[in-house]
């Protein structure tokens, strides 16, 4: 079985630190994404990368950066914490040329 | 923007029957498309894939397509109460990367 493992099921921090989810997949996948879903709104991609040090912007990548310095790791980063970054964030991770996607069991955080 | 829409419900229907799911997409492009299931509290989960015109089957579910009506629909026969959840609908172009609906939320009555 794929196992995509986030660092954090729940997360309570102040507006204006800097946050750090990060998120293991075991399967040796290239793609790994970062969604966060809204109630109403779905999931919405905030970055993507397809390999180490590479990434992509999403459709709503502002207010957030990622590292990907080993295959298996790929970390979300919330520069300035601010209490509209109040989500669910999915990470997620794919073989290169597929689209088929395993999540992880998501990070509620909570920013106030 | 590629859209992908579902109509979000609540859908309800009793045990033993079939429930009917929806999804458009604006993107003609669209080369792949999935349905996940969502457990409240839990993270998306992949049932279905379908990549070619006309029908799927797995178990009780069907995933069927037609990209000259750009829609996509997954059918679940003999319903039962654990298939209550919000189904999303995704749909991946060449760049491999997925679009979500806003999801479609399912709930089976004993």
């Amino acid at each position: 079985d794929v196992k995509v493992t986030q660092s954090s099921r729940y997360l309570v921090k102040r507006t204006g630190e800097k946050v750090f989810l990060e998120c293991v997949q075991d399967m040796d996948h290239e793609n790994m994404f970062w969604y966060r879903q809204d109630p109403g709104l779905g999931l919405r991609l905030i970055y993507f990368s397809y390999d180490v040090k590479m990434k992509e912007k999403g459709d709503i990548p502002e207010g957030y950066s990622v590292s990907r310095e080993k295959k298996e790791r790929f970390s979300l980063i919330l520069e300035s914490a601010s209490t509209n970054q109040t989500s669910m964030y999915l990470c997620a991770s794919s073989l290169i040329g597929l689209a088929e996607a395993f999540f992880g069991q998501g990070t509620r955080l909570t920013v106030v | 923007q590629k859209e992908v829409e579902q109509n979000s419900g609540p859908l309800s229907v009793p045990e033993g029957a079939i429930a009917s799911l929806n999804c458009t997409y604006s993107d003609r492009g669209s080369q792949s498309f999935f349905w996940y299931r969502q457990y409240s509290g839990k993270s998306p989960e992949l049932i279905m894939f379908i990549y070619s015109n006309g029908d799927k089957e797995d178990g009780r579910f069907t995933a069927q397509l037609n990209k000259a009506s750009q829609y996509v629909s997954l059918l679940i026969r003999d319903s039962q109460p654990s298939d209550s959840a919000t189904y999303l609908c995704a749909v991946s172009g060449s760049a491999r990367q997925l679009t979500f609906g806003s999801g479609t939320q399912l709930t089976v009555l004993p």
